[in-house]
C-alpha cells in the first residue's frame, strides 16, 4: 500500500534556528503534497499546497517566507521552518495524494513534533 | 465558510460497548465525508469515505453515516476494544480537492479494559 514518511518524527531546537522536516512518498510519486499544522485537541489545518517543480500554494494566513516548502521531487516534499519561535511549536503533518485514487484520497505522513525552546 | 464539529471531544468506555461518533457540517453541498483515526502523535489513517450520493459504508466494525440533509454523519463502532482507543476525525470535502478538505477537531475515544 502507499506509504508516506516523515523525518524528524520529534525536533527540539533553539528559538532563532530553521528547522526541516521532511515527507517522503515511499511507492508512488506524488505530484502534489499537502501540509499541515495541528494544536493539540484541534483539528489539522491545512497550511499549503506542495507542487512537484512549481511554488507552493499557501493558505491565507500563512507566512510563505517563514514555512519554506520545497517540493524538487516525485517523492519528496521539504517544509523548512525560519527563524523558528516558541509559538511555532505543533504538529506538523503532510499528506500524499495517490495517483489514480481519488481527488481527495490522500495518504498522511506520521507527523513531526516540533518544540521551539 | 465549511465548519466541522465533533461532539464529544472525549468519550470513555468500556469494553464491548457499542458507540456512536458524531460529526455536523453547516454547508450540505458537500463533495464526500471522510472518517479517520489518529493514534497519539501519529497522522491520519483513513477509515471509510462516503461520497454525497451515498448513506453508508461499511467496515468491519465500523459503520459510518451520512445524511446530508441534516449535514451530520455517525461512526458507528460495534463491540469497542481497547485497541480502538484513539482519536477519531471527521473530514468533508466541497469540490473533491485534497486541498478543500475541512477537518472536525475529533472525539478522543479510550476504550477500558
Amino acid at each position: 500500500g502507499a506509504v508516506v514518511s516523515q523525518h524528524p518524527s520529534r525536533v527540539i531546537c533553539k528559538s532563532g534556528t530553521s528547522v526541516k522536516i521532511e515527507c517522503r512518498s515511499l511507492d508512488f510519486q506524488a505530484t502534489t503534497m499537502f501540509w499541515y499544522r495541528q494544536f493539540p485537541k484541534q483539528s489539522l489545518m491545512l497550511m499549503a499546497t506542495s507542487n512537484e517543480g512549481s511554488k507552493a500554494t499557501y493558505e491565507q494566513g500563512v507566512e510563505k517566507d517563514k514555512f519554506l516548502i520545497n517540493h524538487a521531487s516525485l517523492t519528496l516534499s521539504t517544509l523548512t521552518v525560519t527563524s523558528a519561535h516558541p509559538e511555532d511549536s505543533s504538529f506538523y503533518i503532510c499528506s500524499a495524494m495517490r495517483p489514480n485514487s481519488g481527488a481527495n484520497v490522500l495518504t498522511f505522513g506520521a507527523g513531526s513534533r516540533l518544540t521551539v525552546l | 465558510k465549511q465548519e466541522v464539529t465533533q461532539i464529544p471531544a472525549a468519550l470513555s468506555v468500556p469494553e464491548g460497548e457499542n458507540l456512536v461518533l458524531n460529526c455536523s457540517f453547516t454547508d450540505s453541498a458537500i463533495y464526500n465525508l471522510q472518517w479517520f483515526r489518529q493514534d497519539p502523535g501519529k497522522g491520519l489513517t483513513s477509515l471509510l469515505l462516503i461520497q454525497s450520493s451515498q448513506r453508508e459504508q461499511t467496515s468491519g466494525r465500523l459503520n459510518a453515516s451520512l445524511d446530508k440533509s441534516s449535514g451530520r454523519s455517525t461512526l458507528y463502532i460495534a463491540a469497542s476494544q481497547p485497541g480502538d482507543s484513539a482519536t477519531y476525525l471527521c473530514a468533508v470535502s466541497l469540490s473533491g480537492s485534497a486541498r478543500q478538505l475541512t477537518f472536525g477537531s475529533g472525539t478522543q475515544l479510550t476504550v477500558l479494559p
